[in-house]
Order: C-alpha cells, then sequence, then structure tokens
C-alpha cells in the first residue's frame, strides 16, 4: 500500500501550458518536501511545506499545503522545457516517505 | 558547505560480491538517512540514523544488508552477496533536528549487479 499517492504519474504536454501535480494521503505530515529528480541525480529540494493551508511560490511553480496536513499539490505556470524532469512528493513522518513521482515532459 | 556526498557514483560488481557505499552528511546534521530507488519509482525507505544511534530499519533491509555510521558523521551501507535484484541507485540524505526538518539528498551510488 502506497502512503502518499502522487498523481499524475506520466505527463507530458507543450510549452506555455499549465499542470498541477496532486499528491494524496490519509496520514498527517508535520510537513511535506517536493523535490526535482534528474536521471541518474539525486532528488533536489525544491520547496517544504509546514503549515496547513500554506502557499509557497518558486517563480513559476506554485505549492499548496492542504488544511489538514494530508495533501499536496504543485502547479506550473506557462511550462517550459527545462521543466522536464521527475517531481517527487514526499511527506515527513519520523522519515520522508515518497510518492512515485510524476514524470513530467514539457515539449517544445 | 558541499552538501551530501556519496562514493562510489557507480558500481558495477559482479552477483555474489560485496559492495559498500560511504555517505557524508552535511556538516552538523544529526539525521542520516538511506534509500534505493529503482526506475520509475520513487525513493524507497532503507534505513536512519540519529547521530551513531540506527533508529529504523525497513522489512527491504535484509540480513544481507548492513549500515553504520560509527561517529555520528559519515555512515556506510555495505551489500553483501550481491544479487541482480540490488541493482538500483542507492541514495544517501540528512537533516537536521527534528524529523519534518528538510532532508537533503545526495547525488545517489548506482549499483548494477551483473
Amino acid at each position: 500500500t502506497q502512503l502518499l499517492e502522487q498523481s499524475p504519474q506520466f505527463l507530458s504536454i507543450q510549452e506555455g501550458e499549465n499542470l498541477t501535480v496532486y499528491c494524496n494521503s490519509s496520514s498527517v505530515f508535520s510537513s511535506l518536501q517536493w523535490y526535482r529528480q534528474e536521471p541518474g541525480e539525486g532528488p533536489v529540494l525544491l520547496v517544504t511545506v509546514v503549515t496547513g493551508g500554506e502557499v509557497k511560490k518558486l517563480k513559476r511553480l506554485t505549492f499548496q499545503f492542504g488544511d489538514a496536513r494530508k495533501d499536496s499539490s504543485l502547479h506550473i505556470t506557462a511550462a517550459q522545457p527545462g521543466d522536464t524532469g521527475l517531481y517527487l512528493c514526499a511527506g515527513a513522518l519520523e522519515k520522508l516517505v515518497f510518492g512515485k513521482g510524476t514524470k513530467l515532459t514539457v515539449n517544445p | 558547505d558541499t552538501g551530501v556526498s556519496q562514493d562510489p557514483r557507480h558500481k558495477i560488481t559482479k552477483r555474489g560480491q560485496n559492495v559498500t557505499f560511504r555517505c557524508d552528511p552535511i556538516s552538523e546534521h544529526n539525521r542520516l538517512y538511506w534509500y534505493r530507488q529503482t526506475l520509475g519509482q520513487g525513493p524507497e525507505f532503507l534505513t536512519y540514523f540519529q547521530n551513531e544511534a540506527q533508529l529504523e530499519k525497513s522489512r527491504l533491509l535484509s540480513n544481507r544488508f548492513s549500515a553504520e555510521r560509527p561517529k555520528g558523521s559519515f555512515s556506510t551501507l555495505e551489500i553483501q552477496r550481491t544479487e541482480q535484484g540490488d541493482s538500483a541507485m542507492y541514495l544517501c540524505a540528512s537533516s537536521f533536528g527534528t524529523p519534518g526538518n528538510t532532508i537533503y539528498f545526495g547525488e545517489g551510488s548506482w549499483l548494477t549487479v551483473v
């Protein structure tokens, strides 16, 4: 049983489109972290959200933590080919538990 | 601060051989984690340390796997009698303070068992 359900698993869009990735769980997390990973590399932290209802923006990326701290979303506005990669959400308990990731491809 | 560093980055070994990976966490980070990641999957938790104490081990960590953090700084992950199913990227991560604080990952160690 996957503790964190991440969707969609694959996403292929055209440059300039918007997209949203979802991360859902029945567990309450002390924080939730989003990472981006390139092939053959380790995950690179994008953001940590801690407070229920919190919204953080990182240029064209908007991250939201659910009010109950069980779910989160990542919205990308006007996607660019450089956004291509594997996006991972991870909820913090005693350790991080990961979703399966969303493989995003942005086509020029 | 050089971040979390892992060595070697790539390792090809024959089935049945032993391999050891080293992780140097961010200095002063008291918590150190090991994860395993296979193609198309998110990282799976293996074990973690708080200082030198190993606080949790996943059921994924069979008796062929052992991890140590003898002085509460660097850590090693050893796999004995490797099997083809052990082929994966082994990720080390570290954090400071309490659970929920941001965890930073190294670049990973790729293992291929042939």
